[in-house]
């Protein structure tokens, strides 16, 4: 069974780059197939993909955020991040990381992470 | 790119049955599967149709999904409803390496 867990601060300060790690147990990135994605949810709001990587790197991102967005994939530690920078309060929301498959089906989740934008 | 348009929320009785659409703003809804999540109060969305109508292991088949060409829109269907199926619904499809959901759909049953 894959779990997933986000993990990172709950707060940033305007302006400052958000940091996020997703680590993932119970199946290895490298195997290949899958695409490790970040979703978010602002709150009472509907969900809005981020951007996904697969294994070898490469990386798709949704373009209304791709100027502020870094995904990156450390296959060593089975673990892929999110960076999101210049943030403000419109970035608070809670974050979750899941794999998709080739055709974007998202199967398995993390339980997600509130981050909190605030001076 | 293009967008997934639900209806805000739907009520119906226990019993009864629903239907909630996604209407395709652009493109044709046969080019890339739906799929269709549920979302209860402070938990991660789980799949409950993928591929348009498929169901996965462990959901009920009073859950089924369907497309409509003819009006660019995918469609969930639960019947039999029960207070348990009370929730946020989203539709979701791709293009172009880019992933769309649609706004969401909150599922009373009273």
């Amino acid at each position: 069974q894959v779990q997933l867990q986000e993990s990172g601060p709950g707060l940033v300060k305007p302006s400052q780059t958000l940091s996020l790690t997703c680590t993932v147990s119970g199946g290895s990135i490298s195997s290949g197939g899958y695409y490790w994605s970040w979703i978010r949810q602002h709150p009472g709001k509907g969900l809005e993909w981020i951007g996904y990587i697969y294994y070898s790197g490469s990386t798709y991102y949704n373009p209304s955020l791709k100027s502020r967005v870094t995904i990156s994939v450390d296959t060593s530690k089975n673990q892929f991040s999110l960076k999101l920078s210049s943030v403000t309060a419109a970035d608070t929301a809670v974050y979750y990381c899941a794999r998709a498959d080739i055709v974007a089906i998202f199967d398995y989740w993390g339980q997600g992470t509130l981050v909190t934008v605030s001076s | 790119n293009f967008m997934l348009t639900q209806p805000h929320s739907v009520s119906e009785s226990p019993g009864k049955t629903v239907t909630i659409s996604c209407t395709r703003s652009s493109g044709s809804i046969a080019s890339n599967y739906v799929q269709w999540y549920q979302q209860r109060p402070g938990s991660a969305p789980t799949t409950v149709i993928y591929e348009d109508n498929q169901r996965p292991s462990g959901v009920p088949d009073r859950f089924s999904g369907s497309i409509d060409s003819s009006s660019n829109s995918a469609s969930l269907t639960i019947s039999g409803l029960k207070t348990e199926d009370e929730a946020d619904y989203y539709c979701q499809s791709y293009d172009s390496s880019t992933v769309v959901f649609g706004g969401g759909t909150k599922l009373t049953v009273l």
